[in-house]
């Protein structure tokens, strides 16, 4: 099946400091992807929608300037958590849309601790 | 709209008996519907889908689910339980929005299996 890779899988800063997490597709296009949020004991949750070429969609009660993303090509979707705060910590997962529409396929997730 | 609710956060089974968990989704649209698996400090990995198709569908790992439109139901089971089967598992149902599709999912089930 079609693969997705994220980087980095663990990252921990501090308060206040800015943090990348790139998602790949490895094997295919993705001209859409998704990234998610999910907290202990929870499911996962929506954040924003990643359209290469555009910009991207976001989630009811998801702050855009502070969760940057980037799609810059059809392989490679990037979420910047700006001046991340504890409360951000969480597992990031990003998703991408194989060659079915119908069909996500997901990265291995990203721990983000901020301390 | 569109919603899923998983029965029961925690099921619990003897190695070799039937996994049952339970899925039910709310539509307003003929669903797509997904079940995914996640083990710690991972991704999800797709199990199986249906689109449409057979009602009866199989997936991986010898897991299988029953799409009932009477009773919104499309739960997941699997004959005989593995010590590898302890995992949480994510009922999840997509619906179109222009050439992608939506995911919602379910709160989760985390399956524990006892020798």
């Amino acid at each position: 099946g079609a693969v997705v890779s994220q980087h980095p899988s663990r990252v921990i800063c501090k308060s206040g400091t800015s943090v990348k997490i790139e998602c790949r597709s490895l094997d295919f296009q993705a001209t859409t992807m998704f990234w998610y949020r999910q907290f202990p004991k929870q499911s996962l949750m929506l954040m924003a929608t990643s359209n290469e070429g555009s910009k991207a969609t976001y989630e009811q009660g998801v702050e855009k300037d502070k969760f940057l993303i980037n799609h810059a090509s059809l392989t490679l979707s990037t979420l910047t958590v700006t001046s991340a705060h504890p409360e951000d910590s969480s597992f990031y997962i990003c998703s991408a849309r194989g060659g079915e529409a119908d069909t996500q396929y997901f990265g291995p997730g990203t721990r983000l601790t901020v301390l | 709209a569109q919603s899923v609710t998983q029965l029961g956060s925690h099921v619990s089974v003897s190695e070799g008996a039937l996994v049952l968990l339970r899925c039910n989704y709310s539509s307003s649209v003929p669903p797509y519907l997904f079940w995914y698996v996640q083990y710690p400090n991972q991704g999800l990995q797709l199990l199986l889908k249906y689109t449409s198709a057979a009602t009866l569908v199989k997936g991986i790992n010898g897991f299988e689910a029953e799409f009932k439109k009477s009773e919104t139901s499309f739960h997941l089971t699997k004959p005989s339980a593995h010590m590898s089967d302890a995992a949480e598992y994510f009922c999840a149902v997509s619906v179109a929005l222009g050439n992608f599709n939506k995911f919602y999912f379910g709160s989760g089930t985390k399956l524990n299996v006892k020798p």
